[in-house]
């Protein structure tokens, strides 16, 4: 089983509409949990990072984190074809360790 | 603003040559890491320093060694390249709160 999981999609949402992505994580000792957006022959770019349980905001943006179920989720609210690509979900451990999940694509059609 | 600098950013390798990634930070960050990213797969961890000195290894090390030789370089060597090695590699650097991403390095072994 790997340490973080995601489903790889492809995710299709017609634009404007909420696109909901999912992750789970093996290790209970996670401490930091991150979203990251990866375009096609692009690097990694953060988007959102989340630490507590709970729901963090930032604009169109929202993550979901329940350490009792070891899920985050990514919310993306009134989504645009300029969100289609890539969302990587990481896992950083005691030991500094960033583990990522194998990713969701993500296509917003217009 | 450099952030993290890889190089080459292509290389094209004969099955059991060797060669060396080099990566360097200019944002003093401690933590660094070396990932490989294969077509539709999310980022794979191969080594990963914490801080200047240590090293320890990730999900896919075997094929690979690392050197940190100072707080801003993490280099990576493939000893005897493999057809398997064929990637895009990823260096990072981070702080606790972002992981700040190199390039990539696309790396084809025939």
């Amino acid at each position: 089983q790997k340490e973080v999981e995601q489903n790889s999609g492809p995710l299709s949402v017609p634009e404007g509409a909420i696109a909901s992505l999912n992750c789970t994580y093996s290790d209970r000792g996670s401490q930091s949990f991150f979203w990251y957006r990866q375009y096609s022959g692009k690097s990694p770019e953060l988007i959102m990072s989340i630490y507590s349980n709970g729901d963090k905001e930032d604009g169109r943006f929202t993550a979901q984190l329940n350490k009792a179920s070891q899920y985050v989720s990514l919310l993306i609210r009134d989504s645009q074809p300029s969100d289609s690509a890539t969302y990587l979900c990481a896992v950083r451990n005691a030991g500094n360790m960033l583990t990522f999940g194998g990713g969701t694509r993500l296509m917003v059609k217009p | 603003n450099a952030g993290v600098t890889q190089t080459p950013k292509f290389q094209v390798l004969k099955t059991g040559q060797s060669m060396t990634l080099q990566c360097a930070q200019d944002m003093n960050h401690n933590s660094m890491y070396w990932y490989r990213q294969d077509p539709g797969m999310g980022l794979r961890l191969i080594y990963y320093s914490a801080s200047e000195g240590t090293t320890d290894k990730g999900e896919v090390p075997n094929g690979y060694n690392v050197s940190r030789l100072n707080k801003r370089e993490f280099s990576l060597r493939l000893e005897s390249a493999a057809p398997s090695q064929t990637s895009v590699y990823f260096c990072a650097s981070s702080e606790a709160l972002k992981a700040f991403f190199g390039q990539g390095t696309r790396l084809t072994v025939v």
